[in-house]
């Protein structure tokens, strides 16, 4: 298995740019996650879902959107790039049987820079 | 505030030494505890759930005070390896975690 995977593992983009990430996961989990880290702030929750067909706002959800298409994967994209989305990106996965309560499995991260 | 707060740190012990960080949390209806561990660049890893009687892992032991909400990690015995960011993550209710912003510890020769 190779858990959950990113890519791209590095982008840089210009303002008013957009790009999609793609977060993939090969555990059959239902519940998927994206989080942006900043130096000094911590992991904060821009978006999640809880199973294929759904998603649902976290704590910093404004300038991306989100799909879950299938089950496997979750798509974060971001319309018109900001410098104030420069961060680093993880996605994450859990079983769902448990609710957030089950494990969280990361992906490596997507480091973005917005010039 | 912050609902999850932790001392940033850095924390620099010498091996061999204990060391413990608290983490409190605002939300007195927080159901679920954890901790996680980041190594620099890395992602974020599981390390323990916290319980509400208290768990161990080897040398690492968690415990949780629901009366002054906070949640503790002692590590025994420090070794090199156990340098990195641990992070406490409180869950309310739903599906969405709170993580704080990592405590730092450096564990030296």
């Amino acid at each position: 298995n190779a858990g959950v995977t990113q890519t791209p593992k590095f982008r840089v983009l210009k303002t008013g740019q957009s790009m999609t990430l793609l977060c993939a996961q090969d555990m059959n989990h239902e519940y998927m996650y994206w989080y942006r880290q900043d130096p000094g702030m911590g992991l904060r929750l821009i978006h999640y879902s809880v199973g294929e067909g759904t998603t649902a706002k976290g704590e910093v959800p404004d300038g991306y959107n989100v799909s879950r298409l299938k089950k496997q994967n979750f798509l974060l994209g971001l319309e018109s790039a900001a410098p104030s989305q420069t961060s680093v990106y993880f996605c994450a996965s859990t079983e769902g049987l448990n609710g957030a309560t089950d494990t969280q499995y990361f992906g490596p991260g997507t480091r973005l820079t917005v010039l | 505030r912050k609902e999850v707060e932790q001392d940033p740190g850095p924390f620099n012990v010498p091996e061999g030494a204990t060391v413990a960080f608290n983490c409190t949390y605002s939300n007195s209806a927080s159901q679920s505890f954890f901790w996680y561990r980041q190594d620099c660049r890395k992602e974020p890893k599981l390390l323990m759930s916290v319980y509400s009687s208290g768990n161990e892992d080897g040398r690492f032991t968690a415990q949780l005070n629901r009366a002054s909400q906070y949640i503790s990690l002692l590590i025994r015995d420090s070794k090199l390896s156990d340098s990195a960011t641990y992070l406490c993550v409180v869950i309310n209710s739903g599906y969405a975690l709170n993580f704080g912003k990592g405590t730092s510890l450096l564990v030296t020769p």
